[in-house]
């Protein structure tokens, strides 16, 4: 099978603009979970999506917001960027089939950076 | 609140020597998962391997094994044979349901293996 892949894999926006990642779990994966990763604060978790719903939020504002499809693809928005938002940011998928098929598999990452 | 501290920031081993990675984590729960994710310079996470609380064995994945000390909250890495494509950033993990991806990550060991 085919692993997570994230696009773009590099992104340069400026203040203030939006932008939006995308994420192709595995296939037959139906949890989409996204995490940022920054020097200062490490990896945090941001939201999980599982059929067409999120989950579980972690704590971040309202500026990140995300949606899943119905072929559970995930896009994660960001708006009104701000420099603290410049970071690699990471989806994992899992098929969540039941207990002990909860594995997060990753993708390569999008590295935002914002000037 | 659930926390992961990784108290070695960098760590080197000989190649075909052991290496130990440290981990702890701080919760009130019974029930959990442990996990422990190897990220190269590629950048791309994988999973190395992971331990239900409720198992008292020791998980296991070939030169990779775990010492999980539930009563210390303890959950560290040996790597035995080490090999120079075992050198990257290790992250110890935590979380408390199956069906909540919600994962809280700890700091990182950067692992260097010599020659």
């Amino acid at each position: 099978k085919a692993g997570v892949t994230q696009t773009p894999r590099y992104l340069i926006k400026t203040r203030g603009q939006q932008v939006t990642l995308s994420c192709s779990p595995i296939s037959g994966h139906r949890s989409v979970s996204w995490y940022q990763q920054t020097p200062g604060q490490g990896l945090q978790f941001l939201f999980e999506y599982f059929s067409e719903t999120q989950r579980n939020k972690g704590n971040f504002p309202g500026r990140f917001s995300g949606r899943q499809f119905s072929n559970s693809r995930s896009e994660m928005n960001v708006s009104t960027l701000e420099l603290g938002d410049s970071a690699l940011y990471l989806c994992a998928s899992s098929s969540h089939t039941g207990p002990g098929t909860d594995t997060q598999y990753f993708g390569p990452g999008t590295r935002l950076t914002v000037l | 609140a659930q926390t992961v501290t990784q108290s070695q920031p960098e760590m080197s081993v000989q190649e075909a020597e052991t290496v130990t990675l440290s981990c702890t984590y701080d919760t009130s729960e019974s029930d959990y998962y442990l996990f422990w994710y190897k990220q190269p310079p590629s950048r791309q996470m994988i999973l190395v391997i992971r331990q239900e609380a409720y198992k008292q064995q020791n998980a296991t994945e070939n030169r990779f094994s775990v010492n999980f000390q539930k009563a210390a909250k303890s959950f560290s890495l040996k790597i035995s044979d080490s090999q120079l494509g075992d050198a990257a950033m290790y992250f110890c993990a935590y979380k408390i349901l199956w069906n909540n991806n919600d994962m809280r990550f700890g700091a990182g060991t950067r692992l260097t293996v010599k020659p």
